[in-house]
């Protein structure tokens, strides 16, 4: 059964410095998105992602965050300067289409320390 | 404003049946989905629901009455594989993303 990647699995940087966190969603699937779930707390949405475009952003996806598709496969989240309060579970999720009620799938998730 | 409250936590016997309840305020609505998360995994689709009803899928079921803004999950026949998070999210009428609760931490025992 197809299944959205995600790499690395555990990433721990230093406040201040550049993360890019890598997903591969599901081939034939068209939307793709990014949340979060920090410890203990609910998952959040950050960005949603169709036709080489964001769509819609949530208030937590500032300047410091950008999001790219570089090839057909992959789709990355970038932290340009990383903070202490940016530790958290990150998610990558595809789905078909948005008509339709079509289920977001989600990755394993990229744990992000930062120090 | 955009608000969803389920119980924080539930806990149950093995073979037993157990419903999550989830009340939902949006000014708009397009889909009420449920997604059970182990512990430190990924969210993993159980169910959706668009249209007022009751949805089956094998022992779990969903409910949805719109007009109340309200949702279950029932969970039949309970199996300790079942002790998970269970996250109710809706979908907001012309955006796609979802709206997540906090989640109902459930505890199956023998």
């Amino acid at each position: 059964e197809p299944e959205v990647t995600q790499t690395p699995s555990h990433q721990v940087t230093q406040m201040g410095q550049e993360v890019i966190l890598r997903c591969v969603p599901i081939s034939n699937h068209l939307y793709f998105y990014w949340y979060r779930q920090i410890l203990g707390q609910k998952v959040e949405f950050l960005v949603s992602f169709y036709n080489n475009e964001i769509s819609e952003k949530s208030e937590i996806f500032d300047d410091q965050f950008s999001v790219e598709r570089p090839d057909g496969s992959n789709f990355t989240l970038k932290i340009r300067s990383t903070k202490l309060e940016d530790s958290a579970m990150y998610f990558c999720a595809s789905s078909e289409a948005v008509a339709g009620g079509r289920e977001q799938y989600f990755g394993p998730g990229t744990r992000l320390t930062v120090t | 404003g955009q608000n969803i409250d389920q119980p924080t936590e539930m806990t149950a016997t093995e073979g037993a049946i157990v419903q999550i309840n989830c009340t939902y305020q949006t000014s708009g609505f397009n889909g009420l989905f449920w997604y059970q998360q182990h512990a430190g995994e990924a969210p993993t689709f159980l169910s959706y629901n668009v249209l007022d009803g009751l949805e089956e899928k094998g022992r779990f079921s969903s409910f949805l009455s719109r007009s109340k803004g309200y949702s279950y999950l029932l969970l039949k026949e309970l199996q300790m594989k079942d002790s998970a998070s269970y996250l109710c999210a809706y979908r907001s009428y012309n955006t796609d993303k979802l709206i997540f609760g906090t989640g109902t931490r459930l505890q199956v025992f023998p």
